[in-house]
């Protein structure tokens, strides 16, 4: 069966390092991935999008590589921000173009000041 | 910026009952979804809308589950007859448009509770 995974359920960094969180699929050829930052009692937001023929997409201390040899996904936040804290949601559009968005567990990230 | 709101915030429900869940999208967009998240669970696909109709549903969506546009601005979810196991958040999301890399707008959510 398809199965999206987070590595970490939490993660803690120092303030100011690059935080750098991890999202694995298996049985999918995603075309799309996504990754959303979800606040506690808060809707998922929208961070960066990239398409399976993309390794790499930047947006200001963002930074999310994609690779479908290893089925693997990882987001960056450089010089990471108190502010930072949240959960980050990895989702997956699949090849067939239907719009089931599916979305992994999510990491919550917590940057110490 | 344009933002979905929903209402109400928390919903408290008896077994049974009938519930409905109103969104409304932001004004431009034709493509329309609800989600849902069980407490410490992950976000879940319940369905897609466009056009009038429903374009993809989840497992999760059976019979008890239904979606209107009764009007321009408004998109609904009813859930016929609430079971516990309907507890959860709701989330309704719209986008510009669909099937492909758009990214989908997420209202801040209806916290349902079935007693």
């Amino acid at each position: 069966s398809q199965k999206i995974e987070q590595n970490s359920e939490a993660l803690n960094i120092q303030e100011g390092k690059t935080a750098t969180l991890t999202c694995n699929y298996t049985n999918y050829s995603p075309a799309y991935l996504q990754w959303y930052r979800q606040d506690p009692g808060r809707g998922p937001v929208f961070l960066l999008l990239i398409r399976e023929n993309e390794k790499e997409k930047r947006k200001e201390r963002l930074k999310v590589t994609f690779d479908t040899t290893l089925k693997q996904s990882l987001f960056h936040i450089t010089a990471s921000q108190p502010a930072d804290s949240a959960t980050y949601l990895c989702a997956f559009l699949p090849t067939d173009g239907n719009e089931k968005l599916t979305f992994g567990t999510g990491t919550r990230l917590t940057i110490i000041p | 910026e344009p933002e979905v709101t929903q209402t109400p915030s928390h919903q408290v429900t008896q077994m049974g009952q009938e519930v409905i869940l109103r969104c409304v999208p932001i004004s431009n967009h034709l493509y329309f979804y609800w989600y849902r998240q069980i407490l410490g669970q992950k976000v879940e696909f319940l369905v897609s809308f466009y056009n009038n109709e429903i374009s993809e549903k989840s497992e999760i969506f059976d019979d008890q589950f239904s979606v209107e546009r009764p009007d321009g601005s408004n998109f609904t979810l009813k859930i016929r007859s609430t079971k516990l196991e309907d507890s959860a958040m709701y989330f309704c999301a719209s986008a510009l448009e669909g099937g492909g890399p758009y990214e989908q707008y997420f209202g801040p959510g209806t916290r349902l509770t079935v007693t």
